[in-house]
């Protein structure tokens, strides 16, 4: 593994099924983030994780929960997925949150709820 | 809150220099990032800034000025490749970054 990696690429579910979508990075950085980018939104910060047990809300958390047990992984769980998720969702990661240093992002996974 | 504010879309000609403006207001200001992102994948990074004035990175630069809540990408010697969108992203008070809608740039022969 080099960087950041997401898993699955795409995927398409059905509205009210549960659905992790996963984050691995090998490069030990402390800070994790979970976006998601939406046409004529942007990027939008869902949660992050300023390091290994801990989590915090970003501007649209709702409908969405993290979990940090290690550094390197940082899943992202829709309890009941709807609709209004469908979008494609980046990880991202860097080094420490508290100074001024760049965000790698992981290569997306494109979710479609039906 | 955040307000960010970029040009939805520019077109520029094969050689030429663009320069994608960025106005912004945050709650507190650690710094102020650039991201290029091509359609179909991952932002990646271009640039930052910390203190006034221009950063030269090849045929990129960035300008921040923070007293004016103001920042610019400059483009030279565009490549077809150039085509992409261009995001900029400030670092507020609490170190976190909020990204603009992003600028389209459509780079023509």
């Amino acid at each position: 593994i080099a960087g950041i990696t997401q898993a699955p690429t795409s995927q398409i579910l059905a509205a009210g099924r549960r659905m992790t979508l996963r984050c691995t990075q090998d490069m030990r950085h402390n800070a994790m983030y979970w976006y998601r980018q939406d046409l004529g939104l942007g990027l939008r910060l869902i949660h992050y994780s300023n390091t290994a047990g801990t989590t915090g809300k970003g501007e649209v958390p709702d409908g969405y929960s993290v979990s940090r047990a290690n550094t390197d992984d940082f899943p992202l769980t829709l309890a009941s997925a709807v609709p209004s998720q469908t979008s494609v969702y980046f990880c991202a990661s860097s080094d420490d949150i508290g100074r001024v240093n760049e965000q790698f992002f992981g290569p997306g996974t494109r979710l479609t709820v039906l | 809150g955040q307000n960010i504010d970029q040009p939805t879309e520019m077109t520029a000609t094969e050689g030429a220099i663009v320069q994608i403006n960025c106005t912004y207001q945050t709650s507190g200001f650690n710094g102020l990032f650039w991201y290029q992102q091509h359609a179909g994948e991952a932002p990646t990074f271009l640039s930052y800034n910390v203190l006034d004035g221009l950063e030269e990175k090849g045929r990129f630069s960035s300008f921040l000025s923070r007293s004016k809540g103001y920042s610019y990408l400059l483009l030279k010697e565009l490549q077809m490749k150039d085509s992409a969108s261009y995001l900029c992203a400030p670092f507020d008070g609490s170190y976190q970054l909020t990204f603009g809608k992003g600028t389209k740039l459509s780079v023509i022969p």
